[in-house]
């Protein structure tokens, strides 16, 4: 089955640097690629998605980047706040179920 | 909150108790997902349902048990059989079933002494 590794397992990083994680699956059919931001107690929620017919996609602050071809895809965050400091989940789709295989999670830390 | 309601948000039991966790979605999304969340281990699927009346088994579906029988709720059962049952239990719906988003409810922390 699919499986998905995430790098790194934490990240701390000073106010405005940029942050960068990676991913990896393994499964190459998968065509769905979101990240999620989960704070301390609550959810997980939907920050950014990629699909398998784009290489990247950016909304403001965030960028994700794909690679089809190495099956790996990364998460950017540029200037970075304090509150960016979360714990960031990414996953993949593999066929039509629409269930989501997850990483292991980055927990991101942002120094004032 | 975002349209799928867990309750409760936290839950006790004894060991050897079955216990059954609500999720609700107002949605009318036709798929759901149970995912179970541990430290350092982020989410694992246990089970999912496409369709009313119809559902999978995930990654570690061992030890729990499901139900849809309406197109809005689909409650998990965490049976005596489950070994380490605590932990947090995380709801999630799609309204498609490919390369779409998944809605989460806020979680239900179940312990188990």
């Amino acid at each position: 089955g699919e499986n998905v590794e995430q790098h790194p397992s934490t990240l701390s990083v000073q106010e405005g640097d940029s942050a960068v994680i990676k991913c990896t699956y393994s499964d190459s059919a998968s065509n769905y690629f979101p990240w999620y931001k989960q704070e301390l107690g609550k959810r997980p929620q939907l920050i950014i998605d990629i699909r398998s017919n784009v290489g990247e996609k950016k909304d403001q602050r965030i960028a994700v980047t794909l690679n089809k071809t190495a099956k790996h895809f990364s998460l950017h965050i540029t200037e970075t706040q304090p509150e960016d400091s979360a714990v960031y989940f990414c996953a993949a789709s593999p066929g039509n179920t629409g269930k989501l295989i997850f990483g292991q999670g980055t927990t991101l830390q942002v120094k004032p | 909150d975002g349209g799928i309601t867990q309750s409760p948000k936290y839950l006790f039991r004894k060991e050897g108790q079955n216990v059954t966790l609500s999720c609700e979605q107002n949605l009318n999304h036709d798929a759901m997902y149970w995912y179970r969340q541990d430290p350092g281990q982020g989410l694992r699927l246990i089970y999912y349902s496409q369709i009313v009346n119809d559902f999978q088994k995930g990654d570690i579906a061992e030890g729990y048990s499901v139900s849809r029988e309406k197109k809005e709720s689909f409650p998990l059962t965490v049976t005596s059989a489950q070994k380490n049952p605590t932990a947090f239990y995380l709801c999630a719906s799609t309204g498609g079933f490919a390369r779409s988003p998944l809605h989460f409810g806020n979680g239900t922390r179940l312990t188990v002494t």
